[in-house]
């Protein structure tokens, strides 16, 4: 079973629309932690938010929004008013500890998110 | 800007050659990745470092193989690579291993 869910493989908006793209996960731990990464074109993974296991919070910043339900172990995540440029891949990761004081991040296989004009 | 920066960005290299994917970390971070990005598979985690040691290896072949020689530095040795190595590398970097990593802009490697 994968540890990290990523249901939507692609999804494509038109610009200005809201759009949520869900994250499932799997652990034992009671402490853990939950990131979301953007991938644009040009390669490169850029970090967006991390989530301890211990604060349920959800987090909003600017047009992006986190909503955490440990009870349906979810971490879905969403982009208000959608732009062109926020077109990339995003990937939902899992760090989990793999013993001592070592922790290993699994990520999820990704959610093609295509905004048009 | 990028805090970790990787050279080369993209590498061609035949099945028998020699090369090397260099690594940087300006962030003072004490852990670092390599990761394997391919376009059929997930991202997948290949080598971690924490504190300059090896903490994890994840059955990668022989054929790849990690150096660290300081906390800023990450180099990984390519020999005699198949084609289905041919990938988008990744390094990374965290301040501690639990935290969020940050990423070079990788290396596109093509085996031929």
């Amino acid at each position: 079973a994968q540890k990290v869910t990523q249901a939507q493989t692609e999804i494509s908006v038109v610009e200005k629309e809201d759009v949520t793209l869900d994250c499932v996960y799997e652990t034992r731990d009671t402490t853990y932690y939950l990131f979301w990464y953007k991938q644009p074109p040009s390669g490169e993974l850029v970090f967006l938010i991390r989530r301890n296991s211990f604060d349920e919070q959800n987090e909003i910043s600017g047009r992006y929004s986190w909503n955490f339900q440990k009870s349906t172990s979810s971490f879905n995540f969403t982009i208000t008013a959608s732009q062109v440029v926020d077109s990339a891949v995003y990937f939902c990761a899992l760090s989990e500890n793999s013993g001592g004081s070592n922790y290993k991040l699994t990520f999820g296989k990704g959610t093609l998110l295509t905004v048009n004009p | 800007e990028t805090g970790v920066t990787q050279t080369p960005r993209h590498l061609v290299m035949g099945m028998t050659n020699k090369k090397s994917l260099k690594c940087e970390q300006h962030l003072g971070h004490n852990a670092m990745y390599w990761y394997k990005q391919s376009a059929k598979k997930p991202l997948e985690l290949m080598f971690v470092y924490s504190l300059e040691e090896r903490v994890e290896n994840n059955s990668v072949p022989s054929r790849f193989s990690p150096e660290c020689p300081n906390s800023s530095h990450l180099f990984l040795h390519l020999h005699t690579l198949q084609p289905e190595d041919s990938a988008l590398y990744l390094c990374a970097s965290s301040r501690l291993p639990a935290q969020e990593q940050y990423f070079g802009p990788g290396t596109r490697l093509t085996v031929t």
